[in-house]
């Protein structure tokens, strides 16, 4: 069972704005920084987000990430259709745990 | 190019168990940590451990302890994650992954292609 909680799921029209959150705790969001994975059916998750807003080389930058106290969120701007995805975040837990969100799929409409 | 390629699916029987390996190319082997991550079909991702390549240390998820030991080959820069006693509830992809955090913190860059782990119920 994740410590980290994301909706199950979010949804937008092409171009639109699409906003995921990750609610954890003092023990991990809280500090700790939040990185987000884009999981797409039969591949490997990819790093979309590191150190809370950092995006890695590649990433294109309709993608974004912020954090405030023992939140999270991810957005999506100008949404596309191979953004259709399952979206996690994740962050170190002061138990040296890491751990995942639940997940959200993100659906284009 | 950095890369992590994984051994091949695996069916077991439950109480085995299975060894999957995580060949790494293109950097120092013993310079990042691996992590080891699994997701069951329909499931969440869920991580299951680390292991320092250079000192051999690890770390696991408590669900995990006891259960799976992860070694290294240094000279053949590869990566090996036993999980033992299968049960069902242990069939899933397998990932081993880069953490190229720094100062305390986890970022897992590069990944492997997985490993479908299946143990018939």
């Amino acid at each position: 069972q994740s410590v980290l909680t994301q909706p199950p799921s979010a949804s937008g029209t092409p171009g639109q704005r699409v906003t995921i959150s990750c609610s954890g705790s003092s023990s991990n969001i809280g500090s700790n920084t939040v990185n987000w994975y884009q999981k797409l059916p039969g591949t490997a998750p990819k790093l979309l987000i590191y150190r809370n807003n950092q995006r890695p080389s590649g990433v294109p930058d309709r993608f974004s990430g912020s954090k405030s106290g023992t939140s999270a969120s991810l957005a999506i701007s100008g949404l596309q259709s191979e953004d259709e995805a399952d979206y996690y975040c994740a962050a170190l837990d002061d138990s040296l745990n890491y751990v995942f969100g639940t997940g959200a799929k993100v659906t284009v409409l | 190019q950095v890369q992590l390629v994984q051994s091949g699916a695996e069916v077991k029987k439950p109480g085995a168990s299975v060894k999957v390996s995580c060949k790494a190319s293109g950097y120092t082997f013993t310079s990042y940590d691996i992590n080891w991550v699994r997701q069951a079909t329909g499931q969440g991702l869920e991580w299951m451990g680390w292991m320092n390549p250079n000192s051999g240390n690890t770390g696991f998820a408590q669900k995990f302890r006891g259960r799976v030991t992860l070694t290294r080959n240094t000279s053949i820069s590869t990566a090996y994650m036993e999980l033992s006693s299968l049960r069902s509830e242990d069939t899933a992809v397998y990932y081993c992954a880069r953490d190229f955090g720094r100062l305390g913190e986890v970022s897992f860059d590069y990944w492997g292609q997985g490993t479908q782990v299946t143990v018939p119920s």
